[in-house]
């Protein structure tokens, strides 16, 4: 089993839908939990991070964390076409260090 | 304010070559990581700094060396280099706060290409 693993996509999603991305991991020792976003062949940028379980909200987007199914999730509320990008999930546990999923294509479509 | 800044943007190496990543950070951040990331997966760890002088090995650290003598460089070596090798490589750093709540910021990459 993979430490965290995520649907390779792609996710194709009509403009202004809402776009939702999911991540479990293995290592319930996990505490901080992140959503990078990468555009082809760009590094990758912090769009979201959650530590409780619960929802946190940041304008279009908001995380989803359930740490009893061991289960993240993104949802994008009005997609974009620029919205149209790899999103990867990361979690860190008790090491300190950074697992990556594999990653989500994401297609907005106009 | 530059953030993290890798060179070169890209290479070619020859089976066999060896050559140094650079990496640098202006924000004064303790950790510092590098990455490899292959066509379609995710990142893998290779090696970390938790500060000057202190190196440790990530998931993938065979056929690399790192050394930190500075806070704000961390230069990747490979030595030696394979096929196995052609990636592109994310050099990041942290803050380093204790519990791991923290953002780690990513240069814009190097990519390699060994033939």
């Amino acid at each position: 089993q993979k430490e965290v693993e995520q649907n390779s996509g792609p996710l194709s999603v009509p403009e202004g839908a809402i776009a939702s991305l999911n991540c479990t991991y293995s290592d319930r020792g996990s505490q901080s939990f992140f959503w990078y976003r990468q555009y082809s062949g760009k590094s990758p940028e912090l769009i979201m991070f959650i530590y409780s379980n619960g929802d946190k909200e940041d304008g279009r987007f908001t995380a989803q964390l359930n740490k009893a199914s061991q289960y993240v999730s993104l949802l994008i509320r009005d997609s974009q076409p620029s919205d149209s990008a790899t999103y990867l999930c990361a979690v860190r546990g008790a090491t300190n260090k950074l697992i990556f999923g594999t990653g989500t294509l994401l297609a907005v479509q106009p | 304010n530059a953030g993290v800044t890798q060179t070169p943007k890209f290479r070619i190496l020859k089976i066999g070559q060896s050559m140094t990543l650079q990496c640098t950070q202006d924000m004064n951040h303790n950790y510092m990581y590098w990455y490899r990331q292959d066509p379609g997966m995710g990142l893998k760890l290779i090696y970390y700094s938790v500060g000057a002088g202190i190196t440790d090995k990530g998931e993938v650290p065979n056929g690399y060396n790192v050394s930190r003598s500075t806070t704000e460089d961390f230069p990747l070596r490979l030595e030696l280099a394979a096929p196995s090798q052609t990636s592109v490589y994310f050099c990041a750093s942290s803050l380093g706060l204790a519990g791991g709540r923290e953002t780690q910021y990513f240069g814009p990459g190097t990519r390699l290409l060994v033939l």
